[in-house]
């Protein structure tokens, strides 16, 4: 029963790819998070939603396009992979947009362009 | 321009004794501090937070301590145990951003606990 989980665990694609992330959280939450892990380990907010609405957009190429079906999912479509891509994403959640409530992590996807 | 700074890359300790994990933050609009652990191949958990009207903020074997009029916070650990050899993430946040609260992290300190 794990609260944040994300699919797949691995990917590893050509360049000029397209794909797709899934994360699904079971804790309730109303807010979700895409982040990107780069090679320097430096952990950046991509997009977060709340009650499905997006919130949070930042200076990401709009070949990345976040997706919210519904308050326990957040996927994360790619189109025309880059190598500079290539990094670990992670989804997270938590109860309230403006809240201090602390965000839950997936144990990441991580993203190889070849 | 990284607003939050983790200047030790790393740290290494001796089991039960003390771990101190120092942050520095330009933001002075920073209000709200978090501190998550990550272990290899998963996603980071959260550790204990502090709020900027606070100096102190304890959770068992874990204390933050904050520092506004240096931007500086640390979290001890003691006595410091092998299970706690992980990275370990400052985040801070300005919670009157409106919706735009988003975290900003330092990029970790690794802790090594020697048995």
């Amino acid at each position: 029963d794990t609260a944040v989980s994300q699919t797949p665990k691995y990917l590893v694609t050509q360049m000029g790819n397209d794909k797709s992330i899934k994360c699904e959280q079971n804790l309730g939450h109303d807010t979700m998070y895409w982040y990107k892990q780069d090679s320097k380990k430096f952990l950046k907010i991509m997009f977060s939603y709340n009650n499905k609405e997006l919130i949070i957009n930042e200076t990401v190429p709009n070949r990345f396009s976040p997706k919210s079906p519904d308050k326990a999912h957040l996927n994360l479509h790619i189109n025309s992979l880059e190598l500079g891509d290539s990094a670990v994403y992670f989804c997270a959640s938590s109860q309230g947009a403006i809240s201090n409530q602390p965000q839950h992590f997936g144990d990441g996807t991580r993203l190889s362009i070849l | 321009d990284q607003q939050v700074k983790q200047n030790s890359p790393s740290l290494s300790v001796q089991e039960g004794r003390i771990s101190i994990l120092n942050c520095d933050y330009t933001n002075s609009m920073f209000d709200y501090f978090l501190w998550y652990k990550k272990y290899p191949a998963e996603g980071p958990t959260f550790l204990i937070s502090i709020s900027s009207i606070k100096d102190k903020n304890e959770d068992g074997r874990f204390t933050v301590f904050l520092n506004k009029s240096a931007k500086h916070l640390s979290l001890h650990i003691v006595p410091s145990q092998p299970g706690d050899s992980a990275v370990y993430f400052c985040a801070a946040r300005n919670s009157n951003a409106g919706n735009n609260r988003k975290l900003i992290w330092g990029l970790g300190t690794s802790l090594a606990v020697n048995p």
